[in-house]
């Protein structure tokens, strides 16, 4: 799995977007991108992942820029509630890979929502 | 709906005692399993994960084992804990075809 770089921690103001980066420069082809956030105390929570086009859901935003070697993800109106960590994570997916479909997370972006 | 199972959510046990710590998933058949262990103020760290029962794969070497009786039961166990394994751990699955992993609330795991 290729490798990811995140800012170690942000600030945003309640209410505001929050925009998360994340350098993948060496992601291959075929690895998508994968978020997860994980708040104090619990397991992870997957939130959104996508291949080359932008995605969206009740979550958040992911944009990938077009070499895909950077993403963002945004949560368009932080709430207290989503300080976290966020982890960015690169992997393959595919139908047929059953050989283990492992997940590695770096030391992610620690969130700070504040009022 | 799947759900994944966890316990005990606390666990404090003296150095040199055995562990197992429990992880079911319902609602799904033939699901990939992981355990991590997450260190105070560090992120997650893979240590097996198994692709159906009795297959296991190790990613770390530690005094940690596991084992996987039921397709959808994975355990992990010690035979003598060391305090260096305190820490949070977290059961997850992933079907074959989808490849999102859903975690359990972990175990927060103090040796004392």
């Amino acid at each position: 799995d290729a490798k990811t770089t995140q800012p170690p921690s942000m600030d945003c103001a309640e209410g505001r977007a929050a925009n998360l980066p994340c350098n993948h420069s060496t992601i291959s082809g075929n690895e998508y991108v994968y978020w997860y956030r994980q708040i104090h105390s619990q397991g992870p929570q997957y939130i959104i992942h996508g291949l080359k086009n932008n995605e969206t859901n009740e979550m958040a935003s992911l944009i990938i820029t077009e070499d895909r070697k950077s993403s963002t993800l945004i949560l368009p109106h932080a709430t207290l509630r989503d300080t976290a960590v966020y982890y960015c994570i690169v992997r393959v997916r595919s139908p047929l890979d059953n050989a283990g479909n492992m997940l590695t997370f770096g030391g992610g972006t620690r969130l700070m929502v504040k009022p | 709906s799947q759900t994944i199972h966890q316990w005990p959510a606390t666990l404090v046990q003296p150095v040199g005692s055995p562990l197992s710590l429990e992880c079911t998933v319902e609602g799904t058949s033939n699901p990939n399993l992981y355990w991590y262990r997450q260190a105070a103020g560090r992120g997650l760290q893979l240590l097996f994960y198994s692709i159906g029962i009795d297959q296991i794969s190790s990613e770390v070497p530690q005094n940690l084992s596991a084992s996987r009786p039921q397709d959808r039961q994975f355990i992990l166990s010690s035979k003598k804990l060391l305090l260096s394994d305190s820490g949070f751990y977290l059961c997850a699955w992933s079907s074959s075809l989808n490849t999102e992993a859903f975690f359990g609330q972990g175990t927060r795991l103090t040796v004392v």
